[in-house]
């Protein structure tokens, strides 16, 4: 799975968009973008996840751009729950075969502040 | 909305002493997975668990280690004769088949003495 790289640390105002990169230079044309959270000590928490095309839904944006070597996951307003660790994830799609663990990073830690 | 459970929440056991972490995937889940966190460092991946046998272990997930389902809900992580380096967070996680989503149960956090 191709490597990911991450700013270790972020801040952002609440209620402001919150948007956090991430570095995937070596993907291959088979491996999707997956971003997962960790708030303080909790179960890592699926966000999103996309191939080429820019993804949404309740949670976030994720954009991809279009030679797919970086990636930006979009909290449009952010509050003060969504602070956590954020790990970006590029892994082959597992076809609901037996294989799927992932490979986690160090991730970003976002801090919202009121 | 159904939620992967672990239990117990916290346990402290003595070096050499065996545990057993439980967690109840959701039930229509159909891979298993067992993850670690030591204090401060990276979600580790140990062991996944399909159709009754492992299907994948890093190389933490060492002969100290077993998987076992025992009875069609519950997923148990043992580890034999614990080390002081076992001591983490230990969290099971379930995806159901043809979806990539895993999802993770809160933890149980290990302190070997």
């Amino acid at each position: 799975d191709a490597k990911t790289t991450q700013p270790p640390s972020m801040d952002c105002a609440e209620g402001r968009a919150a948007n956090l990169p991430c570095n995937h230079s070596t993907i291959s044309g088979n491996e999707y973008v997956y971003w997962y959270r960790q708030i303080h000590s909790q179960g890592p928490q699926y966000i999103i996840h996309g191939l080429k095309n820019n993804e949404t839904n309740e949670m976030a944006s994720l954009i991809i751009t279009e030679d797919r070597k970086s990636s930006t996951l979009i909290l449009p307003h952010a509050t003060l729950r969504d602070t956590a660790v954020y790990y970006c994830i590029v892994r082959v799609w597992s076809y609901g075969g037996s294989q799927g663990n992932l490979i986690f990073g160090k991730g970003t830690k976002l801090s919202v502040k009121p | 909305e159904p939620e992967v459970t672990q239990t117990p929440s916290h346990q402290v056991t003595q070096m050499g002493q065996e545990v057993i972490l439980r967690c109840v995937p959701i039930s229509n889940h159909l891979y298993f997975y067992w993850y670690r966190q030591i204090l401060g460092q990276k979600v580790e991946f140990l062991v996944s668990f399909y159709n009754n046998e492992i299907s994948e272990k890093s190389e933490i997930f060492d002969d100290q280690f077993s998987v076992e389902r025992p009875d069609g809900s519950n997923f148990t992580l043992k580890i034999r004769s614990t080390k002081l380096e076992d001591s983490a967070m230990y969290f099971c996680a379930s995806k159901r088949s043809g979806q990539e989503t895993q999802y993770f149960g809160p933890g149980t956090r290990l302190l070997v003495l």
